[in-house]
């Protein structure tokens, strides 16, 4: 089964609109990533959370992390209409050689 | 750095022929990550490489898929044979490992493989 869980699975909001999508996971782990895909491209990286940490900022994104819940949730505000994508949540499993495990995604929709 | 370089871009094949694809990571990356993507079963870690040695292949299919790293700037992935359900993009990721941290996790632009 997935590491990594995503919630909602689909989100439609409108364009100024706070956007927020959580993960959970099973297992213990280094660190917490989480990923975009625009349609038909390739993943790229958001931001890394370590296990350590409780939370992160980069620019109109902060994620948190409870270690203890074993879950992640990523905020994007102020969204744009080119936020539109999936997000991925991606763990890396403590003593498991550095893999990434991936959830299914949340598709979010920012509608302008 | 032009990041890491996946081709094809597309591939589309008969059933039973012998597919090929191709990665080359980041120069001075230490790790490449093969993955498979589609719809009904999501992002698939298929196998990694640290420092051009497999280190978890788990996710490979079957006997029908091998990969290989002969040096640090290169790595293929084959099908022999295909089959329309090997139908997915695979992803190419490479990253800088040190302990059991990774840094610059970066994924190609995939292959999307269309086996008829």
């Amino acid at each position: 089964s997935q590491q990594g869980e995503e919630d909602p699975q689909a989100l439609s909001i409108q364009e100024g609109e706070n956007a927020t999508m959580n993960c959970s996971y099973k297992t213990s782990i280094n660190n917490l990533q989480w990923y975009r895909q625009n349609s038909g491209r390739g993943l790229v990286h958001l931001i890394l959370i370590r296990s350590n940490e409780r939370e992160k900022h980069s620019g109109r994104l902060r994620v948190t992390l409870d270690t203890s819940k074993k879950s992640s949730s990523l905020l994007i505000t102020a969204s744009r209409a080119a936020d539109t994508a999936s997000y991925f949540c991606a763990t890396d499993p403590y003593n498991q050689g550095g893999k990434l495990i991936f959830g299914q995604g949340t598709e979010l929709s920012v509608k302008p | 750095d032009a990041g890491v370089i996946q081709s094809p871009r597309h591939e589309v094949t008969e059933m039973g022929q012998e597919v090929t694809l191709r990665c080359k990571p980041i120069s001075g990356h230490n790790s490449l990550f093969w993955y498979r993507q589609t719809m009904m079963r999501g992002l698939e870690l298929l196998i990694y490489f640290n420092n051009n040695v497999p280190i978890d292949d788990s996710g490979m299919p079957e006997d029908r898929f091998s990969a290989k790293m002969p040096n640090a700037s290169f790595s293929t992935l084959k099908i022999q044979p295909s089959e329309p359900r090997d139908s997915a993009v695979y992803f190419c990721a490479s990253s800088l490992r040190s302990g059991d941290l990774h840094y610059g996790y970066t994924f190609g632009s995939g292959t999307r493989l269309t086996v008829v």
